[in-house]
This record gives structure tokens, C-alpha cells and sequence, in this order.
């Protein structure tokens, strides 16, 4: 069974502050793929980043950053000096070799001026 | 079109009415996919394609959910005899292949938003 917990419902800061999403799932396959996503109001999943179980470079993406660690089973984002512009909802996911992606329930993110 | 288009974008529909919702996938992508979004319960996968053939349809709710893919581009998902409990957000994906591979995005639509009353 594939699970993804996100335990951070919801996550309120103020603007510029640094804010990471926590992201821990469970496989038992040893070939799996994570992704983030970010659904804004207008409901659209934008994908933001894809990661491969032999992969555990972290990653950073201008303000956004990755932090893979199969040790703890972790997938964490982490977005600096956020902006009004990056509250939305956030997801992780989880894939095996199939098909389908497995989401958690998502971080909701205010970000207030 | 440049993105997943899906469509209507909202739709109301008294319980017990059919529904079709229809999503055009990005062109060339030969994997395309539907989930649900349910407030509280999150992403829930029902079903998907690899080009016409849906070979694994246990993700759908009920008997009363379908859907079928044309010319490997255009799929409806059709939802008869409406429940409230159908009520939802149903968003549309579509990547390359189907495996997430490297190089196999999965891109979403917008979603339509169904509401029964």
C-alpha cells in the first residue's frame, strides 16, 4: 500500500518569512517517484517538481527548495522569502512504477503582506 | 490546445440527472487520467487511459461511473442517476506515457466543478 501524509493542514505566514511543507509517505517499492504540485484558487494543479527514488539530490528551484531524504521517508518543500502570490494549496504524491499518483490531502498556504 | 482542457468548467445538476464531462488532453499525450476532489477527502484516483483502453477501472465510485476514451484524444466521464455525494471537483490529466517515468509530467486540467442538488 502506497500512503502520503501531509500533516500541516494549514500554514499561515507573513510575507517573506520562510515556510516548508512537510511531505512523509510509505512504499515498499524501491523504484518510486514523488512530485509536488500547487493548486491555486483557480484550481488548477501546477506541477512543480518530480523526484526519483535514486535521486536524493536535494534541488532548488529560485526560491523553491527540495529537501529528499529516504532515511527518514521524507519529502519536504521549502519555499523562501515566500510572497502573497505562493498561497495556494499544496500537494505531494507519490508513484510507483504504475499509473496512478497518490496524493495527500494537501497544506493549504496563506501568505499575508 | 496548450494545456488539459476540461469542460463545462461548472456544472449543476438536480440529484438523479446524467452528467458528461469531457477533457480534451494535451496533444500527443497518449496517457490520460481522472481523479476527484472532494472537500476534505482530498485526491482520489477513479480511472485511466492508455490511449482507447482503460485496463484497470476498480478506482471509480459505483456502477453508476463510466468513461471512455475516443481516438486516443477526447475523454467523457459520465456519471448517471447523480448523487449529492457526486458533488466534487473531477480534474483531468494527461501525460506522455503512462508510467511516471522521466519525462512523464502529469498535467492537469482545471477541473469541472459538479454540483448536485
Amino acid at each position: 500500500a502506497q500512503k502520503v501524509t501531509q500533516a500541516q493542514t494549514e500554514i499561515s505566514v507573513v510575507e517573506k518569512e520562510d515556510v516548508t511543507l512537510d511531505c512523509v509517505y510509505e512504499t515498499r517499492d524501491t523504484t518510486y517517484y514523488l512530485f509536488w504540485y500547487k493548486q491555486p484558487p483557480s484550481g488548477e494543479l501546477v506541477f512543480l517538481i518530480r523526484r526519483n527514488s535514486f535521486d536524493e539530490q536535494n534541488e532548488i528551484s529560485g526560491r523553491y527548495s527540495w529537501n529528499f531524504q529516504k532515511s527518514t521517508s521524507s519529502f519536504n518543500f521549502t519555499i523562501t522569502a515566500s510572497q502573497v502570490v505562493d498561497s495556494a494549496v499544496y500537494f505531494c504524491a507519490l508513484a510507483d512504477s504504475g499509473y496512478a499518483l497518490n496524493f495527500g490531502k494537501g497544506t493549504s498556504l496563506l501568505v499575508t503582506p | 490546445g496548450a494545456g488539459v482542457s476540461q469542460s463545462p468548467s461548472n456544472k449543476v445538476t438536480e440529484k438523479g440527472k446524467d452528467v458528461e464531462l469531457r477533457c480534451d488532453p494535451i496533444s500527443g499525450h497518449t496517457a490520460l487520467y481522472w481523479y476527484r476532489q472532494s472537500l476534505g477527502q482530498g485526491l482520489e484516483f477513479l480511472i485511466y487511459f492508455q490511449g482507447n483502453s482503460a485496463p484497470d477501472k476498480s478506482g471509480l465510485p459505483s456502477d453508476r461511473f463510466s468513461a471512455e476514451r475516443t481516438g486516443g484524444s477526447v475523454s467523457t466521464l459520465t456519471i448517471q442517476r447523480t448523487q449529492q455525494e457526486d458533488s466534487a471537483v473531477y480534474l483531468c490529466a494527461s501525460s506522455l506515457e503512462m508510467t511516471a517515468g522521466p519525462g512523464n509530467t502529469i498535467y492537469f486540467g482545471e477541473g469541472s466543478w459538479l454540483t448536485v442538488v
